[in-house]
């Protein structure tokens, strides 16, 4: 098993461009999720899953835009990129929860570094 | 509102040395606090799951206990293979959808 894979693992952006992260993942997860990890500011939740046709916001969801097709992928797009969003991007997938949502043992990928210029 | 904190922010310690590290917490209910371990440049990773006060678990050099406001995740005898930051999540029952982290303990453990 790959477990959660992304791709890009660097990528510059000028401010105004657009792109999309790629998420995927092999363990047949229900919930997936986007985080940016910021120094002193720890993992904020941009928009998750809990199953292929359904996402919905987190904390910090503008500028951000999500589908989910499949149960496997889950890419997030910048849809004008801002130097505010330069970070680091990590998808994480789980099983869902006995009361839904996702059971708090989040697998993670390995990270996207995303520089906006 | 949900709040996770974390204590100290950075630690350092000899090989050997035992020491704890704290995450103190706001949630109106709580459905579990997680610990994870991530080492730079890396995704973080699951250590445990707590549930209720009382419950401790453990693993290698080291154990997670839990009270009804925080969370410590006590080192014993560390190593320089344990040296990562170590971050703290809670859920709360009504948002079952959602992990809250704190900004979590970077811990540097030398020879």
């Amino acid at each position: 098993n790959a477990g959660v894979t992304q791709t890009p693992k660097f990528q510059v952006l000028k401010t105004g461009q657009s792109m999309t992260l790629q998420c995927a993942q092999d363990m047949n997860h229900e919930y997936m999720s986007w985080y940016r990890q910021d120094p002193g500011m720890g993992l904020r939740l941009i928009h998750y899953s809990v199953g292929a046709g359904i996402t919905d916001q987190g904390e910090v969801p503008n500028g951000y835009n999500v589908s989910r097709s499949t149960t496997e992928d889950f890419p997030l797009r910048l849809l004008s990129a801002a130097p505010s969003q330069t970070s680091v991007y990590f998808c994480a997938s789980s099983f869902s929860g006995t009361s839904g949502g996702n059971t708090g043992e989040l697998f993670f990928g390995e990270g996207s570094r995303l520089t906006v210029l | 509102e949900d709040q996770v904190t974390q204590s100290p922010e950075a630690l350092r310690l000899q090989e050997g040395e035992s020491s704890s590290l704290n995450c103190s917490y706001t949630v109106s209910g709580l459905r579990g606090l997680f610990w994870y371990r991530q080492d730079p440049g890396k995704g973080p990773e699951f250590l445990f799951t707590l549930y209720s006060a009382g419950e401790e678990k453990e693993k290698e050099r080291l154990k997670a206990t839990l009270t009804k406001k925080e969370s410590f995740l006590h080192i014993t005898a560390p190593k320089p293979e344990d040296s990562a930051t170590y971050l703290c999540a809670v859920q709360d029952r009504g948002r079952a959808d959602k992990l809250i982290f704190g900004t979590g303990t970077r811990l540097q453990v030398f020879p």
